[in-house]
């Protein structure tokens, strides 16, 4: 079956420190794995994309890893600001537009 | 500027009516989808279109109907089968799957939060 499984759940972090979101997955075949920021009320938007052949990628103060043999990925933020609170989604994309969503982490930072 | 567009933003809907989301994309995008998403949930697809005049049914499609007679346009009717209505609904387009990996990218619209009174 193709899932994705995000965690934790939620967290809540203080101005300025770092954090690691993690995903696993068992979507096959595998096209490429996309992290997005969700806002409250509004709709995801893309922040980093992970091909196959990729093991990390750098957006900003976003970094994201893919480790394509164990099927597992993290977005790692550094010095977090009150804007990165969010839903941090995973999304995985099988070979034909199809998109696998995990239910998210809620990420709150706090001054 | 290029986008997809959703409206209404906010809508309520009396039980046993039936109501409409309207999806607009000028991106140029062949394939359309609609999500739902509830609380603690992830997005659950409930139709898609990967070209027009043909869509296909996601996990979730009963109790909702489209439509897809432009390239641009994809609306969303909720209808009074739709026993839970009440969510926050997502369009989103993407580029039709070529092969290549880094096109597969759905991009979002802002969302139509749905109630129903």
């Amino acid at each position: 079956k193709n899932q994705v499984e995000q965690s934790p759940q939620s967290l809540i972090i203080l101005e300025g420190k770092n954090c690691t979101l993690q995903c696993n997955y068992t979507v096959s075949p595998f096209s490429n794995l996309r992290w997005y920021k969700q806002d409250t009320g509004r709709g995801p938007v893309s922040l980093t994309i992970m091909t196959f052949s990729e093991n990390t990628k750098s957006n900003g103060r976003y970094t994201a890893t893919l480790d394509a043999d164990t099927k597992q990925s993290s977005l790692h933020i550094t010095a977090s600001q009150l804007s990165d609170s969010a839903s941090y989604i995973c999304v995985v994309s099988r070979t034909g537009n199809q998109f696998y969503f995990g239910t998210g982490t809620s990420l709150t930072v706090i001054p | 500027d290029g986008g997809i567009t959703q409206s209404p933003k906010y809508l309520f809907r009396k039980e046993g009516q039936n109501v409409t989301l309207s999806c607009e994309q000028n991106l140029n995008h062949d394939a359309m989808y609609w999500y739902r998403q509830d609380p603690g949930q992830g997005l659950r697809l409930i139709y898609y279109s990967q070209i027009v005049n043909d869509f296909q049914k996601g996990d979730i499609a009963e109790g909702y109907s489209v439509s897809r007679e432009k390239k641009e346009s994809f609306p969303l009717t909720v209808t009074s089968a739709q026993k839970n209505p009440t969510a926050f609904y997502l369009c989103a387009s993407s580029v039709r799957d070529r092969g290549q990996a880094f096109d597969t990218e759905a991009f979002f619209g802002q969302g139509t939060r749905l109630t129903v009174v």
